[in-house]
Parts: structure tokens; C-alpha cells; sequence
């Protein structure tokens, strides 16, 4: 079945430690996202890819890293410069017609120790 | 730019049904979305409109649209205790291109 693959499932961060965080899907979508989730909130867009090797800044890019090597693969870097990493981290790529939507992975949450 | 709200929490009796709404603020939205986020889990796309549609039906869920007012809304008939997750609405233009552009959700809660 196709779908969006996150890994892993929780990741623990110590102070100034970088971590990457996985995405891959097997939808053959051409564009992919990363959000953010804090408790109680909504999405916050950190990142976006609309095609290989191609990338744009989200919203809270600030922070974070992106790479687009694949079409299958997007993962996202969250460097020591990001002060307040603990969240739970989401990945989805977009369908093509006739929605549009979105399809999402199942998170990544983070946590600073 | 694009802006879409959505009230924080709603609660129901199961059986009851439910009604979540959603107004956003872009004329040029194409898509607008309904997705559901169970506790610990990623985004599930539950349906979505065409702008060009007042309303579409899909087994429990309808989705009525007032292009006018820019105003959505989505009802659950007969809620259970599976439907409580939060609902976020989510608009958009044309193309891949374009990105989705969320509401802060609205957590459904289903009590007996």
C-alpha cells in the first residue's frame, strides 16, 4: 500500500545535539511539507519541497534543515539552533488531481532531554 | 493572506449529531478540506469540496459550503465515541503548487 513512512516513532534530544528526523513515501508525489504541532495548536509549516533538489522556507524555518536528494525522501534536521525543539513533528506530500490534498505521515515526537 | 479559523472545542452526546464550522478569508480557495487527528497520529483526510459545490454527502459526514460568506461547515450524524479526535479545516488554491493552509482544529468531544 502506498503511504508516508515516519521514523522514528519518539526521539529524544539532548541540549545542542542535532537530529534528523525521516520521511519517505511511496505515492510518487512530486511535493512534500514538514510541520510543527505543540500541544493545543495548530500546524505551523517549517519547511516545503515542490520537486527534487528544489526547497522553500515555511513559516518557523528558523532553526531547522531540510534536503530533497530523492523524490521518495525529505528528511528534516533539527540543528542546536532550534531553542525549543520539543514538539511533535509532522511530514506529509501532496496528491495530485482531483483533491489536491494532503497525505500525512504518522509523527515523529520530539523531545529535549 | 490566507487565514482560516475555527472554534477550539465542542462537545456532544453520542448519538447527537455534531457540527463543526470553519470561515475562511481567501475568495480564490478552490479545495476547501476536512481532515481528522486521532491522539498521537498523523492528519486523515476525511473529505473535501470544490468551491463551485454547495454541499456534498458522504455516508455520516455532510459538508455544507456558503462560498458567499466563505463559510464551512462539517456534520457528523449519529456522533460516537470513535468521532472524538480534533477536526481541522483546510483551504486551498489550485495546483500543486499551492500549499493547504490549516485552521487551528477544533476538538470533538463525545460524552455518553
Amino acid at each position: 500500500d502506498g503511504g508516508i513512512t515516519q521514523s522514528p516513532k519518539y526521539l529524544f534530544r539532548k541540549e545542542g545535539q542535532n537530529v534528523t528526523l525521516s520521511c519517505e513515501q511511496n505515492l510518487n508525489h512530486d511535493a512534500m511539507y514538514w510541520y510543527r504541532q505543540d500541544p493545543g495548536q495548530g500546524l505551523r509549516l517549517i519547511y516545503y519541497s515542490q520537486i527534487v533538489n528544489d526547497f522553500q522556507k515555511g513559516d518557523i524555518a528558523e532553526g531547522y534543515s531540510v534536503s530533497r536528494e530523492k523524490k521518495e525522501s525529505f528528511p528534516l534536521t533539527v540543528t542546536s539552533a532550534q531553542k525549543n525543539p520539543t514538539a511533535f513533528y509532522l511530514c506529509a506530500s501532496r496528491d495530485r488531481a482531483p483533491n489536491y490534498g494532503y497525505t500525512f505521515g504518522s509523527g515523529t515526537r520530539l523531545t529535549v532531554v | 493572506g490566507e487565514d482560516v479559523e475555527q472554534s477550539l472545542f465542542l462537545s456532544v452526546r453520542e448519538g447527537d449529531s455534531s457540527v463543526i464550522n470553519c470561515t475562511y478569508t481567501d475568495s480564490s480557495s478552490t479545495y476547501l478540506y476536512w481532515y481528522k487527528q486521532e491522539p498521537g497520529a498523523g492528519l486523515q483526510l476525511l473529505t473535501y469540496i470544490f468551491s463551485n459545490m454547495d454541499m456534498k454527502q458522504d455516508q455520516r459526514l455532510t459538508v455544507l459550503l456558503n462560498k458567499k460568506d466563505k463559510h464551512l461547515s462539517l456534520r457528523i450524524a449519529d456522533t460516537q465515541t470513535g468521532d472524538s479526535a480534533i477536526y481541522f479545516c483546510a483551504e486551498s488554491r489550485t495546483g500543486t503548487a499551492s500549499k493547504l493552509t490549516f485552521g487551528t482544529g477544533t476538538r470533538l468531544q463525545v460524552t455518553l
